[in-house]
């Protein structure tokens, strides 16, 4: 069976400096991995995925990802915060074929100015 | 990617009514899923619709509680029978795109009093 664990429900930052969301899976096959955000009052916008190939991916809005197999994590990074970064961002991990995803509980970014 | 629409947008119903959501895409789909993100927590599936066939359900919902239709490729309706304040949330549907990538509609923030 698949999880996902975010670590840090609410991370702050200051504008300008880096932003780093932790995300952690566990999965009994290789998995696809993706980074969604959500606005207030919106949907879920897709960041970036992983699913296959180079493991460091680069997604929207200057955000990138690497997918470390050994480590099980797939961290979001951003090297500087723009005040338009704050949202909820969550991680989610699926199984090629099953188009189920698990998602991770979420962190919330603020961003201070 | 899909552009996907929902209705309402929101709304505040009363206990013991029904409230169904329609979720429409630009284009033609083959799935389509229906989440629920409690106040303050991820997203749960509910269930996948493909059209042609019957939904099927995760665990914990069932159909009398969220029957569901998809009576073609681009439009299905959610409905949340016999409503408590339990069932307050932000439903979402969303639908499959390659790779197992995953496009989301706006949500419809419901509040049951």
């Amino acid at each position: 069976a698949q999880s996902v664990t975010q670590l840090g429900s609410h991370v702050s930052v200051s504008e300008g400096a880096l932003v780093l969301l932790r995300c952690n899976y566990s999965s009994s096959v290789p998995p696809y991995l993706f980074w969604y955000v959500q606005y207030p009052n919106q949907g879920l916008q897709l960041l970036l995925k992983y699913t296959t190939g180079a493991t460091l991916v680069k997604g929207i809005n200057g955000f990138e990802a690497e997918f470390k197999k050994s480590e099980t994590s797939f961290h979001l990074t951003k090297p500087s915060a723009h005040m338009s970064d704050a949202a909820e961002y969550f991680c989610a991990v699926s199984v090629k074929g099953t188009y189920k995803y698990i998602f991770g509980t979420g962190t919330r970014l603020k961003v201070l100015a | 990617s899909a552009v996907i629409s929902q209705k309402p947008s929101r709304d505040i119903c009363q206990r013991g009514t029904s409230l169904t959501i329609q979720c429409q895409v630009d284009s033609q789909v083959t799935m389509m899923f229906w989440y629920r993100q409690q106040p303050g927590q991820s997203l749960t599936l509910i269930a996948t619709a493909n059209q042609g066939s019957e939904a099927t359900y995760e665990s914990g919902f069932v159909i009398d509680k969220f029957p569901i239709s998809r009576p073609n490729l681009t439009f299905s309706t959610l409905t949340v029978s016999n409503m408590s304040p339990e069932d307050s949330s932000i439903y979402l549907c969303s639908t499959a795109g390659s790779e197992e990538t995953q496009y989301f509609g706006p949500g419809t923030r419901l509040l049951v009093l």
